[in-house]
């Protein structure tokens, strides 16, 4: 099926550690984004890149290093898990020209820090 | 910066009733995008509608439709008929085509559809 994919759907791990997400997308998408859903629902931009190149990072800690090895796989590695961590993040993937208003997102990944 | 703001949390509907969700948006921009998404229990998110600042024509998908009014920068959105599968967070959302194409979300709003 043509989607944006995220694995996994689900994390569970302790303060400190280290811990990535992968998304991949099979749309033919250059733009891709992670969004942050905090536990009162409220969706934050945190990343995009398009084309493989950083082209929005709102002042997320550096411990949140994404990283776009092609134009289908947009990962999101996470230093030194902290409790407020905890939240649900999208992936989402937008195609280029005049369509690139549209975004396609994930199923997201529930991450849970203890 | 854009803000988006949704100031009901929670909406109740009868089933086949109407129900009508409101948004307001703050901006400086002529020309940007406005959304609802859905996010059913699955958590998955759903696009229903969209419309273009330029379009003064209001968008319609099935029973989903909005009342854009740009200058008061308000994008309501109504769900006619409601059913059981629309109960859901619902989220406005803008896109501005000057800021890298990222979605700015307004808090949400939770529809209830009764039986």
């Amino acid at each position: 099926d043509t989607a944006v994919s995220q694995t996994p759907k689900y994390l569970v791990t302790q303060m400190g550690n280290d811990k990535s997400i992968k998304c991949e997308q099979n749309l033919g998408h250059d733009t891709m984004y992670w969004y942050k859903q905090d536990s009162k629902k409220f969706l934050k931009i945190m990343f995009s890149y398009n084309n493989k190149e950083l082209i929005i990072n709102e002042t997320v800690p550096n411990r949140f290093s994404p990283k776009s090895p092609d134009k289908a796989h947009l990962n999101l590695h996470i230093n030194s898990l902290e409790l407020g961590d905890s939240a649900v993040y999208f992936c989402a993937s937008s195609p280029p020209g005049h369509k690139v208003h549209e975004q396609y997102f994930g199923p997201g990944t529930r991450l849970t820090v203890t | 910066a854009q803000t988006v703001t949704q100031s009901q949390p929670e909406m109740s509907v009868q089933e086949a009733e109407t129900v009508t969700l409101s948004c307001t948006y703050d901006t400086s921009e002529s020309d940007y995008y406005l959304f609802w998404y859905k996010q059913p229990p699955s958590r998955q998110m759903i696009l229903v509608i969209r419309q273009e600042a330029y379009k003064q024509q209001n968008a319609t998908e099935n029973r989903f439709s909005v009342n854009f009014q740009k200058a008061a920068k308000s994008f309501s959105l109504k769900i006619s008929d409601s059913q059981l599968g629309d109960a859901a967070m619902y989220f406005c959302a803008y896109r501005s085509k000057a800021a890298g194409n990222k979605l700015t979300f307004g808090g949400g709003t939770r529809v209830l559809v009764k039986p």
